[in-house]
Protein backbone atom coordinates (compact mmCIF):
# COMPACT_ATOMS: atom_id res chain seq x y z
CA UNK A 1 0.00 0.00 0.00
CA UNK A 2 1.72 3.27 -1.44
CA UNK A 3 2.60 5.67 1.77
CA UNK A 4 3.95 8.89 2.85
CA UNK A 5 7.57 8.23 3.65
CA UNK A 6 9.65 10.72 5.86
CA UNK A 7 13.05 11.32 6.58
CA UNK A 8 15.08 11.81 9.02
CA UNK A 9 13.31 10.40 11.41
CA UNK A 10 15.05 12.23 14.23
CA UNK A 11 16.92 15.36 13.33
CA UNK A 12 18.86 16.89 16.56
CA UNK A 13 19.94 20.31 15.72
CA UNK A 14 21.61 23.70 17.49
CA UNK A 15 19.35 26.61 17.82
CA UNK A 16 20.48 29.35 14.75
CA UNK A 17 21.02 25.92 12.47
CA UNK A 18 19.33 25.93 9.20
CA UNK A 19 17.42 21.97 8.47
CA UNK A 20 15.59 20.43 5.71
CA UNK A 21 12.93 18.03 6.56
CA UNK A 22 11.88 15.60 3.57
CA UNK A 23 9.11 13.81 2.94
CA UNK A 24 8.52 11.80 -0.11
CA UNK A 25 4.38 12.10 -0.67
CA UNK A 26 1.94 9.01 -2.29
CA UNK A 27 3.09 9.32 -6.24
CA UNK A 28 -0.40 10.26 -7.48
CA UNK A 29 -1.28 12.54 -4.73
CA UNK A 30 -1.56 16.37 -5.36
CA UNK A 31 -1.95 18.22 -2.37
CA UNK A 32 1.02 18.37 0.46
CA UNK A 33 0.76 19.48 4.07
CA UNK A 34 3.12 20.06 6.68
CA UNK A 35 2.00 19.78 10.35
CA UNK A 36 3.71 20.23 13.57
CA UNK A 37 2.84 18.52 16.89
CA UNK A 38 4.70 20.29 20.44
CA UNK A 39 5.50 17.46 22.40
CA UNK A 40 1.85 16.65 24.41
CA UNK A 41 -0.45 19.28 22.37
CA UNK A 42 -2.42 19.19 19.73
CA UNK A 43 -1.56 18.80 15.85
CA UNK A 44 -0.96 22.13 14.49
CA UNK A 45 -1.85 23.06 10.18
CA UNK A 46 1.47 24.74 8.99
CA UNK A 47 1.48 25.05 5.10
CA UNK A 48 -0.44 23.49 2.20
CA UNK A 49 1.11 23.17 -1.08
CA UNK A 50 -0.55 22.67 -4.81
CA UNK A 51 0.34 23.65 -8.14
CA UNK A 52 3.97 24.52 -7.17
CA UNK A 53 2.99 26.83 -4.89
CA UNK A 54 1.56 27.61 -1.09
CA UNK A 55 -2.53 27.54 -1.11
CA UNK A 56 -2.96 28.49 2.63
CA UNK A 57 -0.52 28.95 5.86
CA UNK A 58 -1.10 28.98 9.04
CA UNK A 59 0.09 32.31 11.75
CA UNK A 60 3.07 29.79 12.61
CA UNK A 61 4.59 29.66 9.13
CA UNK A 62 6.39 32.87 9.59
CA UNK A 63 9.39 33.70 7.24
CA UNK A 64 11.97 30.90 9.47
CA UNK A 65 10.02 28.48 6.99
CA UNK A 66 9.82 28.14 3.71
CA UNK A 67 8.72 24.49 1.48
CA UNK A 68 9.76 23.45 -1.85
CA UNK A 69 8.88 20.90 -4.26
CA UNK A 70 12.33 20.59 -5.78
CA UNK A 71 11.89 17.83 -7.75
CA UNK A 72 8.63 15.34 -8.71
CA UNK A 73 8.89 13.38 -5.79
CA UNK A 74 9.96 15.28 -2.75
CA UNK A 75 8.60 17.69 -0.86
CA UNK A 76 10.86 19.72 1.52
CA UNK A 77 10.14 21.48 4.43
CA UNK A 78 13.21 24.34 5.84
CA UNK A 79 13.42 26.10 8.64
CA UNK A 80 16.14 28.94 8.41
CA UNK A 81 16.88 29.38 11.80
CA UNK A 82 15.80 27.41 14.38
CA UNK A 83 14.46 28.33 17.87
CA UNK A 84 14.33 26.14 21.06
CA UNK A 85 10.55 26.18 20.42
CA UNK A 86 10.83 24.52 16.99
CA UNK A 87 11.17 21.33 18.85
CA UNK A 88 8.24 19.01 17.73
CA UNK A 89 7.30 16.24 15.48
CA UNK A 90 6.84 17.51 12.39
CA UNK A 91 4.24 15.49 10.20
CA UNK A 92 3.82 15.53 6.25
CA UNK A 93 0.84 14.47 4.80
CA UNK A 94 -0.88 14.24 1.05
CA UNK A 95 -3.91 13.46 -0.13
CA UNK A 96 -5.72 12.88 -3.59
CA UNK A 97 -8.14 16.33 -3.73
CA UNK A 98 -8.66 19.47 -1.85
CA UNK A 99 -11.68 19.85 -0.06
CA UNK A 100 -12.55 17.58 2.32
CA UNK A 101 -11.06 14.44 1.34
CA UNK A 102 -8.95 12.55 3.53
CA UNK A 103 -4.82 13.16 4.28
CA UNK A 104 -2.67 10.77 4.55
CA UNK A 105 0.45 11.22 7.03
CA UNK A 106 4.04 9.95 6.74
CA UNK A 107 5.57 8.66 10.29
CA UNK A 108 6.79 12.27 11.00
CA UNK A 109 10.38 13.32 11.79
CA UNK A 110 11.41 14.89 15.44
CA UNK A 111 13.65 18.18 15.55
CA UNK A 112 15.39 18.46 18.80
CA UNK A 113 16.58 21.65 18.84
CA UNK A 114 19.60 22.43 21.79
CA UNK B 1 -14.19 28.34 20.48
CA UNK B 2 -13.09 24.91 19.84
CA UNK B 3 -13.76 23.37 16.34
CA UNK B 4 -13.15 20.08 17.84
CA UNK B 5 -13.97 18.61 21.33
CA UNK B 6 -12.66 15.23 22.34
CA UNK B 7 -13.47 15.25 26.37
CA UNK B 8 -12.04 12.25 27.38
CA UNK B 9 -8.26 12.85 27.75
CA UNK B 10 -8.14 8.86 28.47
CA UNK B 11 -10.01 6.07 28.38
CA UNK B 12 -8.92 2.30 29.85
CA UNK B 13 -10.99 -0.97 27.93
CA UNK B 14 -10.62 -4.10 29.03
CA UNK B 15 -9.24 -6.33 25.52
CA UNK B 16 -12.57 -8.14 23.53
CA UNK B 17 -14.58 -5.50 24.61
CA UNK B 18 -15.80 -2.98 22.37
CA UNK B 19 -15.48 0.64 23.19
CA UNK B 20 -16.43 4.77 22.05
CA UNK B 21 -14.31 7.27 21.93
CA UNK B 22 -16.11 10.32 21.97
CA UNK B 23 -16.05 13.99 19.56
CA UNK B 24 -18.20 16.83 18.75
CA UNK B 25 -17.67 19.30 16.33
CA UNK B 26 -18.25 23.23 15.61
CA UNK B 27 -18.89 24.17 11.93
CA UNK B 28 -21.10 26.11 10.00
CA UNK B 29 -19.49 24.72 7.05
CA UNK B 30 -21.97 22.90 5.44
CA UNK B 31 -19.80 20.33 3.61
CA UNK B 32 -17.06 19.01 5.58
CA UNK B 33 -15.02 15.91 6.23
CA UNK B 34 -14.54 13.99 9.62
CA UNK B 35 -11.61 11.97 10.28
CA UNK B 36 -10.37 9.83 13.25
CA UNK B 37 -6.13 9.16 13.06
CA UNK B 38 -4.46 6.84 15.50
CA UNK B 39 -1.13 7.91 16.97
CA UNK B 40 0.97 4.63 18.78
CA UNK B 41 3.56 5.59 21.17
CA UNK B 42 6.06 5.64 18.34
CA UNK B 43 4.41 8.55 17.03
CA UNK B 44 3.35 8.13 13.33
CA UNK B 45 -0.28 9.41 12.99
CA UNK B 46 -2.19 6.75 11.28
CA UNK B 47 -5.40 7.23 9.17
CA UNK B 48 -8.86 4.84 10.50
CA UNK B 49 -11.97 6.00 9.40
CA UNK B 50 -13.68 9.17 7.45
CA UNK B 51 -17.15 10.65 7.57
CA UNK B 52 -18.12 13.11 4.61
CA UNK B 53 -20.91 15.46 5.81
CA UNK B 54 -23.00 14.52 3.16
CA UNK B 55 -23.03 10.40 3.98
CA UNK B 56 -26.25 8.83 4.40
CA UNK B 57 -24.90 5.71 6.47
CA UNK B 58 -22.00 5.72 9.01
CA UNK B 59 -18.42 4.96 8.10
CA UNK B 60 -17.10 1.86 9.07
CA UNK B 61 -13.73 -0.07 8.55
CA UNK B 62 -13.19 -3.00 9.89
CA UNK B 63 -13.16 -3.04 13.79
CA UNK B 64 -13.89 0.79 13.37
CA UNK B 65 -17.54 2.38 12.69
CA UNK B 66 -18.07 6.08 13.28
CA UNK B 67 -21.33 6.97 15.20
CA UNK B 68 -22.19 9.99 12.72
CA UNK B 69 -24.51 12.36 14.05
CA UNK B 70 -25.27 15.61 12.61
CA UNK B 71 -27.87 17.21 14.42
CA UNK B 72 -26.07 16.63 17.16
CA UNK B 73 -22.79 17.52 15.88
CA UNK B 74 -20.90 14.55 17.28
CA UNK B 75 -18.64 11.89 15.29
CA UNK B 76 -18.10 9.28 17.87
CA UNK B 77 -15.28 6.43 17.03
CA UNK B 78 -16.71 3.19 18.29
CA UNK B 79 -13.75 0.25 18.29
CA UNK B 80 -14.83 -3.29 18.53
CA UNK B 81 -13.47 -6.59 20.41
CA UNK B 82 -10.36 -4.13 21.58
CA UNK B 83 -6.80 -5.34 21.40
CA UNK B 84 -3.93 -4.91 22.91
CA UNK B 85 -2.13 -2.90 19.70
CA UNK B 86 -5.47 -0.35 20.24
CA UNK B 87 -3.44 1.72 22.80
CA UNK B 88 -3.05 4.64 21.39
CA UNK B 89 -3.55 8.43 21.44
CA UNK B 90 -6.44 8.63 19.34
CA UNK B 91 -7.51 12.10 17.48
CA UNK B 92 -10.65 13.43 15.91
CA UNK B 93 -9.90 15.70 12.98
CA UNK B 94 -12.11 17.84 10.96
CA UNK B 95 -11.80 19.83 7.42
CA UNK B 96 -14.31 22.15 6.16
CA UNK B 97 -14.85 22.36 2.16
CA UNK B 98 -15.13 26.47 2.63
CA UNK B 99 -13.88 27.73 5.45
CA UNK B 100 -10.64 25.94 6.06
CA UNK B 101 -10.51 24.56 2.41
CA UNK B 102 -6.62 22.76 3.01
CA UNK B 103 -6.38 22.16 6.61
CA UNK B 104 -7.27 19.42 8.92
CA UNK B 105 -8.11 20.92 12.21
CA UNK B 106 -7.42 18.16 14.95
CA UNK B 107 -8.98 18.04 18.80
CA UNK B 108 -6.74 17.26 21.77
CA UNK B 109 -6.75 13.86 21.59
CA UNK B 110 -8.23 10.50 23.49
CA UNK B 111 -5.35 8.69 25.33
CA UNK B 112 -7.19 4.61 25.20
CA UNK B 113 -5.38 2.27 27.19
CA UNK B 114 -6.37 -1.64 26.51
CA UNK B 115 -6.22 -4.07 29.55
CA UNK B 116 -5.21 -7.50 29.04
Amino acid sequence: EPEVTQTPSHQVTQMGQEVILRCVPISNHLYFYWYRQILGQKVEFLVSFYNNEISEKSEIFDDQFSVERPDGSNFTLKIRSTKLEDSAMYFCASSASGGAGTQYFGPGTRLTVL
Amino acid sequence: AQKITQTQPGMFVQEKEAVTLDCTYDTSDPSYGLFWYKQPSSGEMIFLIYQGSYDQQNATEGRYSLNFQKARKSANLVISASQLGDSAMYFCAMREEQTSYDKVIFGPGTSLSVIP
